[in-house]
């Protein structure tokens, strides 16, 4: 089955730097790539994906990059705030459907003001 | 985005008991799927469930440990059978959006086995 990794397990950036997580998926049939961020306390929100089709998707500061070659993907998080301190994951499937997402193992991101 | 109710939010339970956990949707849904997410740790599929058939389970859950029930479109249940610490987690249903795209997480049960 599908297989995902995540680096860095946990990122300290100061505010208004970058911040890049990034993710390798070992099946290449996985197609679809969306990523998550986690609060303390709180329910996993979606907050980018990208499908194979795409190299790159950027929305307002964040952006993901995917390289279907290498099985790689990234999220890159440009002038960062304190807000975005949070656990992201992000995860690969066969399809958009849900039933076969395969979770990263989180990176722990601290932004310091 | 689909309005994802559940609940318990939380709750401590004796070991050898059994927790049911409800999910309820604003919309019908055709999938919905419960998740695991062990403290610190990341998300795990524990099932789909399909309304009108037998609940799909992923390697390493099994039926008499996690029942599902799926008795219509906007509802399902997980059941957390004689509960040790092990099963100690956060349990989380999530249904796809309206058009078979994204997935979405309901507020997720905090589960706590002494």
């Amino acid at each position: 089955g599908e297989n995902v990794e995540q680096h860095p397990s946990t990122l300290s950036v100061q505010e208004g730097d970058s911040a890049v997580i990034k993710c390798t998926y070992s099946d290449s049939a996985s197609n679809y790539f969306p990523w998550y961020k986690q609060e303390l306390g709180k329910r996993p929100q979606l907050i980018i994906d990208i499908r194979s089709n795409v190299g790159e998707k950027k929305d307002q500061r964040i952006a993901v990059t995917l390289n279907k070659t290498a099985k790689h993907f990234s999220l890159h998080i440009t002038e960062t705030q304190p807000e975005d301190s949070a656990v992201y994951f992000c995860a690969a499937s066969m399809s958009a459907a849900g039933n076969k997402l395969t979770f990263g193992g989180g990176t722990r991101v601290l932004v310091k003001p | 985005s689909a309005v994802i109710s559940q609940k318990p939010s939380r709750d401590i339970c004796q070991r050898g008991t059994s927790l049911t956990i409800q999910c309820q949707v604003d919309s019908q849904v055709t999938m919905m799927f419960w998740y695991r997410q062990q403290p610190g740790q990341s998300l795990t599929l524990i099932a789909t469930a399909n309304q009108g058939s037998e609940a799909t389970y992923e390697s390493g859950f099994v039926i008499d440990k996690f029942p599902i029930s799926r008795p219509n479109l906007t509802f399902s249940t997980l059941t957390v059978s004689n509960m040790s610490p092990e099963d100690s987690s956060i349990y989380l249903c999530s249904v796809e959006g309206k058009r078979g795209e994204k997935l979405f997480f309901g507020s997720g049960t905090q589960l706590s086995v002494l």
